[in-house]
């Protein structure tokens, strides 16, 4: 069975600072892998994904995250944050042969600090 | 082009009254998925449909709960007998369906309160 994890429930970021969101997951093969952005009272929007190839992908909104098969993860990263990244981001896990169903992560709640 | 839509965008009922859930994919989407976003358990899913194939239901929580696609496009999720622990934010997502289409895309989300 697939699983994500989320460590961080939480980050609170500076504006202008680096940012890092940390993803887990499990499962016996190669993955499809995503990030979702949620923001207050909205659905979800893609923000990256990850098939195959290059290991290094770069999204929308100056995200990138990198697949390390190694480690089972695939954190996200953004060099300079800005206010209207505050809000929620999930890590998902699909996969062909289960329908491309995604297993989400909890989420974890971005807060920018002025 | 126009993305999913989900109607209602808020729905508030009774415990024990049965409501219905409508979800519209983006056209030509073959793939149509239901998820439940609520604070207790984050973001599951549901129930996924494939073109004319058997819907997998393997994420249902329950009996009272039940979807259907007609004519491969509109989907209908109903809940019987709503529950407290039915409310919630239920999702619709879509894709293609076609090799190279894993991508799904969301609705906004129909946020149901049961009373």
């Amino acid at each position: 069975a697939q699983s994500v994890t989320q460590p961080d429930i939480h980050i609170t970021v500076s504006e202008g600072a680096s940012l890092e969101l940390r993803c887990n997951y499990s499962y016996g093969a190669t993955p499809y892998l995503f990030w979702y952005v949620q923001s207050p009272g909205q659905g979800l929007q893609l923000l990256l994904k990850y098939f195959s190839g290059d290991t290094l992908v770069q999204g929308i909104k100056g995200f990138e995250a990198e697949f390390k098969r190694s480690q089972s993860s695939f954190n996200l990263r953004k060099p300079s944050v800005h206010w209207s990244d505050a809000a929620e981001y999930f890590c998902a896990v699909g996969a062909r042969a289960a329908g491309n169903k995604l297993t989400f992560g909890g989420g974890t709640r971005v807060l920018v600090k002025p | 082009g126009a993305g999913v839509s989900q109607s209602p965008s808020n729905k508030v009922t009774e415990k024990g009254k049965d409501v219905e859930l409508r979800c519209d994919p983006i056209s030509g989407h073959t793939a149509l998925y239901w998820y439940r976003q609520s604070l207790g358990q984050g973001l599951e899913f549901l129930i996924y449909f494939q073109g004319n194939s058997a819907p997998d239901k393997s994420g249902l929580p329950s009996d009272r709960f039940s979807a259907e696609r007609t004519g491969g496009s509109v989907s209908t999720l109903t809940i019987q007998r709503t529950q407290q622990e039915d409310s919630a934010v239920y999702l619709c997502a879509s894709r293609t369906g076609t090799p190279g289409g894993e991508t799904q895309y969301f609705g906004p989300g129909t946020r149901l309160l049961v009373l």
